[in-house]
């Protein structure tokens, strides 16, 4: 079965600094991944996705994440975090076929 | 498109109470979840259609829960009767066919229950 960690369930930077959410999966065949981002009170909403091609996937909002098939890693990274990115940041993996697996989320909060 | 609304975006409860989740659909897209999310469990996948038939309803906690799709533009999640523990926030995403297999979710705004 397929599974999706993401190391630290709140994650703390300052405006201006680097954001990097941590993603790993384990599964047995090439996977699709995913970031998504929930506001408060909304739904999820696709940042980004990789399918096959070039292991780094741009996404909107400046956000980026790259495909490490050898450290079974999917890092979302932005340059300079910005206070319109706090929000909950969920990875997610699927092997198609409509199986997606979610990973239980990351809170980003961003200082002024 | 409007996206996929959910109604209602809140309902408040009393235990034993019946629940009714309603979720439109976005035209043309041929797979529809239900997925609840709770601070302790995260977001699980409860039960989704292909073409408005149940093909996996593994994720339905107990006999108290039940889903229908009658038609492709209308889905409805049940809860009866209703305990506190089913509060929490309740999603109705969708996806469409494509041909790298790389389907997409698109998320409703949610309900949120919560059951007294």
């Amino acid at each position: 079965a397929q599974s999706v960690t993401q190391l630290g369930s709140h994650v703390s930077v300052s405006e201006g600094a680097l954001v990097l959410l941590r993603c790993n999966y384990s599964s047995s065949v090439p996977p699709y991944l995913f970031w998504y981002v929930q506001y408060p009170n909304q739904g999820l909403q696709l940042l980004l996705k990789y399918t096959t091609g070039a292991t780094l996937v741009k996404g909107i909002n400046g956000f980026e994440a790259e495909f490490k098939k050898s450290e079974t890693s999917f890092h979302l990274t932005k340059p300079s975090a910005h206070m319109s990115d706090a929000a909950e940041y969920f990875c997610a993996v699927s092997e198609g076929f409509n199986k997606f697996y979610f990973g239980s989320g990351t809170k980003l909060n961003v200082k002024p | 498109d409007a996206g996929v609304i959910q109604s209602p975006r809140h309902e408040v409860t009393e235990m034993g109470q019946e629940v009714t989740l309603r979720c439109k659909p976005i035209s043309g897209h041929d797979y529809l979840f239900w997925y609840r999310q709770t601070m302790m469990r995260g977001l699980e996948l409860l039960i989704y259609f292909n073409n408005n038939v149940p093909i996996d309803d593994s994720g339905m906690p107990e006999d108290r829960f039940s889903a229908k799709m009658p038609n492709a533009s209308f889905s409805t999640l049940k809860i009866q009767p209703s305990e506190p523990r089913d509060s929490a926030v309740y999603f109705c995403a969708v996806s469409a066919e494509s041909m790298s297999r790389a389907n997409v979710l698109t998320f409703g705004a949610g309900s949120r229950l919560t059951v007294l």
